[in-house]
């Protein structure tokens, strides 16, 4: 079955570390991949997004996310975070492989709490 | 308007009663999404509706929940005989392309 794993639930980090989410997908085919943050008590926001090319993708706010295809992996990565990067953060991906639909399929979240 | 609306961004329910929860999308966008936020469980699909094709509900839990996308704009999700397990972020999205759009959410709250 298509599916999106996040494998750190909850990351606690001190102001200036660096981040590293981690997410898997198993899809075949061409895949789109996306990272979005929801900041508390607000709505999802798109932080960045790959559909093809330069498999590095700069997205806002100093976030960036490779994409390597022989892993089957998307993370996500800062070099350094700060305390308004307090949020959590999900991965998702699209496939029209094996027919599916175009609907967008996320992982179950990783909450970030940055410490200042 | 702008953004995707979402109504009401709030609702309680008793358990057993219907509710109808609304999403009006960005104009133009031809394609429709209903997702569910609990908890730990991340965002669950539910059902997606692009522009006349046949929607795809293979994200319904049961069959006391249904969506309507009436003249190709605004949906209605309907859950039917409430539990307190449909308690939960209701999350509408459309897009244009790939291009993704959320609302804030209706939190509905069973009791």
């Amino acid at each position: 079955a298509q599916s999106v794993s996040q494998h750190n639930h909850h990351v606690i980090l001190s102001e200036a570390a660096s981040l590293e989410l981690g997410c898997n997908y198993s899809y075949g085919g061409t895949v789109n991949l996306f990272w979005y943050v929801q900041y508390p008590g607000q709505h999802l926001q798109l932080l960045l997004k790959y559909f093809s090319g330069d498999p590095l993708v700069k997205g806002i706010k100093g976030f960036e996310a490779e994409f390597i295809k022989s892993k089957f992996s998307f993370n996500l990565r800062k070099p350094s975070v700060q305390w308004s990067d307090t949020a959590e953060y999900f991965c998702a991906v699209n496939s029209n492989y094996g027919g599916a639909t175009n609907k967008l399929i996320f992982g179950t979240g990783t909450l970030l709490a940055v410490q200042p | 308007g702008a953004g995707v609306s979402q109504s009401p961004s709030n609702k309680v329910t008793e358990k057993g009663k219907d509710v109808e929860l609304r999403c009006d999308p960005i104009s133009g966008h031809t394609a429709l999404y209903w997702y569910r936020q609990s908890l730990g469980q991340g965002l669950e699909f539910l059902i997606y509706f692009q522009g006349n094709s046949a929607p795809d509900k293979s994200g319904l839990p049961s069959d006391r929940f249904s969506a309507e996308r009436t003249g190709g704009s605004v949906s209605t999700l309907t859950i039917q005989r409430t539990q307190q397990e449909d308690s939960a972020v209701y999350l509408c999205a459309s897009s244009l392309m790939t291009g993704y759009t959320f609302g804030s959410g209706t939190r509905l709250t069973v009791v």
